[in-house]
């Protein structure tokens, strides 16, 4: 399967700072990149979907301006926390399409996953 | 109503046994089904897709699609203790994934 990437892995802030956080397709190009958060013992919730050269798409009750995306090229999207708040605390895990498949289909191939802790 | 729900966990099956693990989704339009497997602390594996009615099979992993029933599952055979894990059914609706709750799985050897 395709290759995301991630990082940081893990990442410890204060109340207050910013955190940026790096999704790359290692072996493929895509256009589209997802950006999801996990609470313990929760599944995925999309925050907002990430395109190349174009403004970010967020889910109802994301702020978009708390949460920064920047998709600038079709290997990179990132994302950064603003003013982040021990509430952010989460997992937070980027997936990026995979190129069409027969009949225009595509797959989410899913990044490791960044563990934020706002102290 | 949630888009997608998973059959409530966890399930604890012997080593070499079944696991069957279900789904249901409320988008009657969806094309587009995938079984993800998540470690404890990890991010989710892409283990099946499924697009056509019918059987998929992949290994030890079977999974099976009716559309008119809006219903997909996933047999895991010959369990193994690397089995355990939480198990999401993700669904395609509207270009994005909805994701059920997960079934966590207990593989006892």
């Amino acid at each position: 399967g395709a290759v995301v990437s991630q990082h940081p892995s893990r990442v410890i802030c204060k109340s207050g700072t910013s955190v940026k956080i790096e999704c790359r397709s290692l072996d493929f190009q895509a256009t589209t990149m997802f950006w999801y958060r996990q609470f313990p013992k929760q599944s995925l919730m999309l925050m907002a979907t990430s395109n190349e050269g174009s403004k970010a798409t967020y889910e109802q009750g994301v702020e978009k301006d708390k949460f920064l995306i920047n998709h600038a090229s079709l290997t990179l999207s990132t994302l950064t926390v603003t003013s982040a708040h021990p509430e952010d605390s989460s997992f937070y895990i980027c997936s990026a399409e995979s190129p069409g498949l027969a009949g225009g289909l595509t797959e989410q191939f899913f990044g490791p996953g960044t563990r934020l802790t706002v102290l | 109503q949630k888009e997608v729900e998973q059959n409530s966990g966890p399930l604890s099956v012997p080593e070499g046994a079944i696991a069957s693990l279900n789904c249901t989704y409320s988008d009657r339009g969806s094309q587009s089904f995938f079984w993800y497997r998540q470690y404890s602390g990890k991010s989710p594996e892409l283990i099946m897709s499924i697009y056509s009615n019918g059987d998929k099979e992949d290994g030890r992993f079977t999974a099976q699609l009716n559309k008119a029933s809006q219903y997909v599952s996933l047999l895991i055979r010959d369990s193994q203790p690397s089995d355990s894990a939480t198990y999401l059914c993700a669904v395609v609706n509207d270009y994005k994934l909805s994701f059920g709750a997960g079934t966590t799985v207990t593989v006892r050897a």
